[in-house]
C-alpha cells in the first residue's frame, strides 16, 4: 500500500497563476483533508471531506477550492495564486472522520509550493 | 482562543540520552491529545493518542503523559537514536465542531552521535 500520495512534490508559480494539487489514498478511508504548514506555525485545516460527495471549509479556506473526485481522490485548486499561499501543503485521510473522536489521520509527503 | 503551545522550540541531545518535550493547551472542550512525529520533508506520523481518562501511553521508546486538570502533556524519548531527529507535534482534538484538530508549532529535536 502506498498510503497517501501527493503530486507534485514541488511547484513554483507566478502570482495570478492557477494550479491543482492532487491527492490519492489507497486505504479505503472515508474522510480526507487538506492542510497547510507554515514555518513556526501549526498545521491549519483548509478544507475537508467527511465522505465521498461532501466537502466543508476548514480554518483557512479563502483562495482555495476542493473537489472530492471519488472515494480515493481529493484535489485542492488555487485559482489565482498569491505570495501568501507559499507554504507546504499536506493531504491526509482517515477511516471514520468526525464520527470517531480518536480516528487517526494519515498524512501524505507534502507539496512544497512557492508563489513569486 | 483554542491554542496549543510547545516547548522548547528546539533541542539538541546526544545519542543514548533521554529528553522530555512539553505541551500546554487551552483547547476546550477537550476530546483527546495526540503526538505526531514529522521527519524532515515528510508528513506527520501518529505516535500516540490519549483520551481524557488516560494519563500515560507508550509507543516503543516514546512515552506520552497527560494531565487534563492542568492541561499539560509531555513526550518522553528514552535512549535516543539518530532516527529520532525530527519535529514532534502536539495535537489536541476539540470535542465540539466535529473533533477539529488544533496543532502545536512543534519541537525540533536533533540527536547527535
Amino acid at each position: 500500500n502506498a498510503g497517501v500520495t501527493q503530486t507534485p512534490k514541488f511547484q513554483v508559480l507566478k502570482t495570478g497563476q492557477s494550479m491543482t494539487l492532487q491527492c490519492a489514498q489507497d486505504m479505503n478511508h472515508n474522510s480526507m483533508y487538506w492542510y497547510r504548514q507554515d514555518p513556526g506555525m501549526g498545521l491549519r485545516l483548509i478544507y475537508y471531506s467527511a465522505s465521498e460527495g461532501t466537502t466543508d471549509k476548514g480554518e483557512v479556506p479563502n483562495g482555495y477550492n476542493v473537489s472530492r473526485l471519488n472515494k480515493r481522490e481529493f484535489s485542492l485548486r488555487l485559482e489565482s495564486a498569491a505570495p501568501s499561499q507559499t507554504s507546504v501543503y499536506f493531504c491526509a485521510s482517515s477511516e471514520y472522520g468526525t464520527r470517531v473522536s480518536t480516528d487517526t489521520q494519515y498524512f501524505g509527503p507534502g507539496t512544497r509550493l512557492t508563489v513569486l | 482562543k483554542n491554542q496549543v503551545e510547545q516547548s522548547p522550540q528546539s533541542l539538541i541531545i546526544l545519542e543514548g540520552k533521554n529528553c522530555t518535550l512539553q505541551c500546554n493547551y487551552t483547547v476546550s472542550p477537550f476530546s483527546n491529545l495526540r503526538w505526531y512525529k514529522q521527519d524532515t520533508g515528510r508528513g506527520p506520523v501518529s505516535l500516540t493518542i490519549m483520551t481524557f481518562s488516560e494519563n500515560t501511553k507508550s509507543n516503543g521508546r516514546y512515552t506520552a503523559t497527560l494531565d487534563a486538570d492542568t492541561k499539560q502533556s509531555s513526550l518522553h524519548i528514552t535512549a535516543s537514536q539518530l532516527s529520532d531527529s525530527a519535529s514532534y507535534i502536539c495535537v489536541v482534538s476539540i470535542k465540539a465542531a466535529g473533533n477539529k484538530l488544533t496543532f502545536g508549532g512543534g519541537t525540533r529535536v536533533l540527536v547527535k552521535p
